[in-house]
């Protein structure tokens, strides 16, 4: 899987929206990109995954540049219960189906 | 079931002890997976499930640990002869197939001290 990165921690206010940005410039043309939260003590959460075109779902919005080779994760409206670790991860069948878990980035949801 | 369950929440055993871990994957999903997580750390890959195909073990870390999944369903991870770096929270996760596109839904994981 291509490596990813990500910052280390963001503060986001409350109703406000939250980017959170990946780097992917070694992804290849058979790869998603997927984005997991983990929320403190509980198990990953999946939001959105996507591999070219943008995508929205419930959740998020997932924001993918033309060339590929980064993207963005869009909570539009952060809570105080999205303070959570977000992880960005490139994927592909040829990895066998396993995600492979970054450092992600730290988000502080602040009232 | 409505999610993956794990069982149990939290072992407490000693070093030189054998553990099991269990995991009950959503009904239908044919795909089950285990990772590990130590603490601070990011989420390590263990095994991979599809059906009825041979496991993918290249995340086992020694052959202390070993995974079976019986009848396509509930799935157990064994770790032999437990070290005090095996203390970690081991979570399991499933998804409807092997395509690669769809998502993992992980369970809420077993908490394992080594004392």
């Amino acid at each position: 899987d291509a490596k990813t990165t990500q910052p280390t921690s963001m503060d986001c206010a409350e109703g406000r929206a939250a980017n959170l940005p990946c780097n992917h410039s070694t992804i290849s043309g058979n790869e998603y990109v997927y984005w997991y939260r983990q929320i403190h003590s509980q198990g990953p959460q999946y939001i959105i995954h996507g591999l070219k075109n943008n995508e929205t779902n419930e959740m998020a919005s997932l924001i993918i540049t033309e060339d590929r080779k980064s993207s963005t994760l869009i909570l539009p409206h952060a809570t105080l219960r999205d303070t959570a670790v977000y992880y960005c991860i490139v994927r592909s069948k040829a990895a066998g189906n396993k995600l492979t878990f970054g450092g992600g980035t730290r988000v502080l949801v602040k009232p | 079931g409505a999610g993956v369950s794990q069982s149990p929440s939290n072992k407490v055993t000693e070093k030189g002890k054998d553990v099991e871990l269990r995991c009950d994957p959503i009904s239908g999903h044919t795909a089950l997976y285990w990772y590990r997580q130590s603490l601070g750390q990011g989420l390590e890959f263990l095994i991979y499930f599809q059906g009825n195909s041979a496991p993918d073990k290249s995340g086992l870390p020694s052959d202390r640990f070993s995974a079976e999944r019986t009848g396509g369903s509930v799935s157990t991870l064994t770790i032999q002869r437990t070290q005090q770096e095996d203390s970690a929270v081991y979570l399991c996760a499933s998804s409807l197939d092997s395509s690669g596109r769809d998502e993992q839904f992980f369970g809420p994981g077993t908490r394992l001290t080594v004392l």
